[in-house]
């Protein structure tokens, strides 16, 4: 079956700059990569997602990037801010909404 | 539109018990499904239905059962609560399972098992 790995598990930036967080998938026939935040206690939200067909999307500052070929997906915060700090989880269907998750990335942005 | 509400939000079991959470939708949504969240290890499918009548399994079945009499409803079973399914439940819907998008996920239910 499907195998997700996500990297890296903890994260730790300044306010303002950067962050990226990378997942690789198995199976070539996967065709989409929804990326989910999950702040302390509250329950898993969408904030962006990518379809096969597409090799990158933005939505302000994040953006999604999908290497199909290398099969890796990567999401990238950029200026980021303390309301950023959550677990981010990639994910991958193949379809059905049957979503292999990630095990997580703890991003903390620091003031 | 209330969306994805579980119940309960916290549960304490003895191991060999059973018992049912609930999971309810009111966006009319075809896709409903059950996840699990354990430390270190993300979001684990259990089981999925794509309409009422209509279930089937997804990684980690095994202990549970589910069924959908109803497109609202998906509750999901516990027929003998093990301390391996102390974890956080967490139920998701969307509107049809023909084209993967948007998941819209419930509250969760934090279950323990002693």
């Amino acid at each position: 079956g499907e195998n997700v790995e996500q990297h890296p598990s903890t994260l730790s930036v300044q306010e303002g700059d950067s962050a990226v967080i990378k997942c690789t998938y198995s199976d070539s026939a996967s065709n989409y990569f929804p990326w989910y935040k999950q702040e302390l206690g509250k329950r898993p939200q969408l904030i962006i997602d990518i379809r096969s067909n597409v090799g990158e999307k933005k939505d302000q500052r994040i953006a999604v990037t999908l290497n199909k070929t290398a099969k890796h997906f990567s999401l990238h915060i950029t200026e980021t801010q303390p309301e950023d700090s959550a677990v981010y989880f990639c994910a991958v269907s193949g379809g059905y909404n049957k979503l292999i998750f990630g095990a997580g990335t703890r991003l903390a942005v620091h003031p | 539109n209330a969306g994805v509400t579980q119940t309960p939000k916290f549960q304490v079991l003895k191991t060999g018990q059973s018992m049912t959470l609930q999971c309810a939708q009111d966006m009319n949504h075809e896709y409903m499904s059950w996840y699990r969240q354990d430390p270190g290890m993300g979001l684990r499918l259990i089981h999925y239905s794509v309409g009422a009548g209509i279930t089937d399994q997804g990684e980690v079945p095994n202990g549970y059962n589910v069924s959908r009499s109803t497109t609202e409803d998906f509750p999901l079973r516990l027929l003998s609560a093990a301390p391996s399914q102390t974890s956080v439940y967490f139920c998701a819907s969307s509107y049809s399972w023909r084209r993967d998008e948007k998941l819209f996920f419930g509250s969760g239910t934090q279950l323990s098992v002693l």
